[in-house]
């Protein structure tokens, strides 16, 4: 049992360059969402699904395309690199929506640099 | 005001004292609260759960105060091993999980 597995765990870009940062759960979790977080910004909701093929908006969207057509994998795709999403990526898992009591499983994390 | 408002520190202590972290929340329909601890360049992990009866597990205790919209953590007996980012999280009316920018702690011998 992995729990939450990110790939890669380090990434350069060049401004303009696209990518694929992969998620996937084994734990058969119907939410996934992934976060970014900036220093004293905290983590900032990008995307997230409630269950394979459905896909929603969070709080910071813009730049970034997500799709799920698994309940396993849930990877964020970075369209067109700006500085501006130099970042810590985190993908997060969850039995439910709401989560409630059973809180979020984390993956470990993607470092992203855009130059 | 936002969503929801933590004290950065750092709060440096020393070993063996008792440190609380209150976290205030502006949305009063919010419901599911949680303490998450980071350690540094480490992804979050649950600590636990807040109940609005509050709830202890070991060293921590956490608490729900609705009426003047915080939870807190209280740590005691604090451990080197306790040095990290608290961050509060809690569910919004959209039903999104929010997080706070988190709290540093830092034990020191």
């Amino acid at each position: 049992n992995a729990g939450v597995t990110q790939t890669p765990k380090f990434q350069v870009l060049k401004t303009g360059q696209s990518m694929t940062l992969q998620c996937a759960q084994d734990m058969n979790h119907e939410y996934m969402s992934w976060y970014r977080q900036d220093p004293g910004m905290g983590l900032r909701l990008i995307h997230y699904s409630v269950g394979a093929g459905i896909t929603d908006q969070g709080e910071v969207p813009n730049g970034y395309n997500v799709s799920r057509s698994t309940t396993e994998d849930f990877p964020l795709r970075l369209l067109s690199a700006a500085p501006s999403q130099t970042s810590v990526y985190f993908c997060a898992s969850s039995l439910s929506g709401q989560g409630f009591s059973y809180g979020y499983t984390f993956g470990s994390g993607t470092r992203l640099t855009v130059v | 005001r936002k969503e929801v408002e933590q004290d950065p520190g750092p709060f440096n202590v020393p070993e063996g004292a008792t440190v609380a972290f209150n976290c205030t929340y502006s949305n009063s329909a919010s419901q599911s609260f949680f303490w998450y601890r980071q350690d540094c360049r480490k992804e979050p992990k649950l600590l636990m759960s807040v109940y609005s009866s509050g709830n202890e597990d070991g060293r921590f205790t956490a608490q729900l105060n609705r009426a003047s919209q915080y939870i807190s953590l209280l740590i005691r007996d604090s451990k080197l091993s306790d040095s990290a980012t608290y961050l509060c999280v809690f569910y919004n009316q959209g039903g999104k999980l929010i997080f706070g920018q988190g709290t540093e702690l830092s034990v020191k011998p």
